[in-house]
């Protein structure tokens, strides 16, 4: 979904580095997420924000951290990169609950390789 | 345990056939149900989606899925696939007001034109 944007696209990093993914949105959601998806695993949930204020941790929330800069931005850092973070990473966003608006939107995705 | 299971992880059809791929949940309390697409290369789109009223929802491209509640089931379907509908598809279940997005495994289409 073009409203909902994510820098870099693909990155290749070495183990021990640090990298911080980053997700727009123009959607004027509150709500934004990250997940992360891996092979027959489908898509887990890393860490989602329900506004600027408020940060929580989702399923597998270790070796991450994430920053809510402003209502429109939402972003990932692997603090220290190990190889089982290799994968392709989503971040979402959704609107008010207990309306149409709470559908979850994508971004395009950002496929991170940690050697 | 909240869970969704997706029965077919591969399935290969050739262009015309008609889909048909399961999907089966576990969540207790009234659901959102959802199917999103992954085409090659390409991020998650929205497909379909049911919150209530009509249990027959109707998406994109043809695409219509059917919530049966005693089942707990939400089956994807098409009379008829086109080679572009080679995707992985994923179904997925949230709570009413829930922001918690529970998704299956997905399930590899491929269509042989």
């Amino acid at each position: 979904d073009a409203d909902v944007t994510q820098t870099p696209r693909n990155r290749i990093t070495k183990t021990g580095k640090r990298i911080m993914l980053e997700c727009s949105q123009t959607k004027g959601h509150d709500r934004m997420y990250w997940y992360r998806q891996d092979p027959g695993l489908g898509l887990q949930l890393i860490y989602y924000s329900f506004d600027v204020k408020d940060i929580n941790k989702g399923e597998i929330s270790d070796g991450y951290s994430v920053s809510r800069q402003a209502q429109a931005k939402f972003s990932l850092s692997l603090e220290s990169a190990i190889p089982n973070q290799t994968a392709l990473y989503f971040c979402a966003t959704s609107g008010t609950p207990g309306t149409d608006q709470e559908t979850q939107y994508f971004g395009p995705g950002t496929r991170l390789l940690v050697l | 345990a909240q869970s969704v299971s997706q029965h077919n992880h591969h399935v290969i059809l050739s262009e015309a056939a008609s889909l048909e791929l399961g999907c089966n949940y576990s969540y207790g309390g009234t659901v959102n149900l959802f199917w999103y697409v992954q085409y090659p290369g390409q991020h998650l789109q929205l497909l379909l989606k049911y919150f209530s009223g009509d249990p027959l929802v109707k998406g994109i491209k043809g695409f219509e899925a059917e919530f049966i509640k005693s089942k707990f089931s939400f089956n994807l379907r098409k009379p008829s696939v086109q080679w572009s509908d080679t995707a992985e598809y994923f179904c997925a279940v949230s709570g009413h007001s829930s922001y918690k997005l529970i998704f299956g495994s997905g399930t590899r289409l491929l269509v042989r034109p």
